[in-house]
């Protein structure tokens, strides 16, 4: 298994504003990805943190809204930019290790005003 | 595309009673099954997974089963407990390393 590191666990924003959520992993790395939840929903894919490249984002989610960084293979940084309260959700940051298993950090609970 | 969906929403057991949640998916090419317990607050947890080549998996407590003839996957709690009410989330992929397609997730409740 791993440790996945995510900070800060819940923030309450003021709308307009930006929040950066951070990410590490304690243990060797393949992919990172961020997902955010809705309250009682799923799981729903924003984006592939690629390592010293731009991200891969799914369909509804781009670059402008939710930058993400990787500098190195076991740290990751989301944006939420220039927030509404549409935004207010569960940001959860995962890793797939070198056992093809997937992990979840315990996520970053966002409200915006 | 991948559709995974997951049975029932909602699950109420009596403890130490079985309960078994069900997923069905659409693309016969999916070969890799994992299940995700999340608990208030928390983000979710991998608790067991199975890939095609196996009709069946178990850990303690835990099975999952699974039938490629009809594309459907089981996950089978035996003995339930407190500490097993929480959300789970079945998914599917066409390999460990492609994206997941999540089911819409159950919520278990143990009552004691």
């Amino acid at each position: 298994s791993a440790v996945i590191s995510q900070k800060p666990s819940r923030d309450i924003c003021q709308r307009g504003t930006s929040l950066t959520i951070q990410c590490q992993v304690d243990s060797q790395v393949t992919m990172m990805f961020w997902y955010r939840q809705q309250p009682g929903q799923s799981l729903t894919l924003i984006a592939t943190a690629n390592q010293g490249s731009e991200a891969t984002y799914e369909s509804g989610f781009v670059i402008d809204k939710f930058p993400i960084s990787r500098p190195n293979l076991t740290f990751s940084t989301l944006t939420v930019s220039n927030m509404s309260p549409e935004d207010s959700s569960i940001y959860l940051c995962s890793a797939r290790l070198r056992n093809e298993k997937l992990f979840f950090g315990s996520g970053t609970q966002l409200s915006v005003l | 595309g991948e559709n995974v969906e997951q049975h029932p929403s909602t699950l109420s057991v009596q403890e130490g009673d079985s309960a078994v949640i069900k997923c069905t998916y659409s693309d016969s090419a999916s070969n890799y099954f994992p299940w995700y317990k999340q608990e208030l607050g928390k983000g979710p947890q991998l608790i067991i997974d199975i890939r095609s080549n196996v009709g069946e998996k178990k850990d303690q407590r835990i099975a999952v089963t699974l039938n490629k003839t009809a594309k459907h996957f089981s996950l089978h709690i035996t003995e339930t407990q407190p500490e097993d009410s929480a959300v789970y989330f079945c998914a599917a992929s066409w390999d460990s390393n492609y994206q997941l397609i999540w089911g819409a997730g159950t919520k278990l409740i143990i009552k004691p």
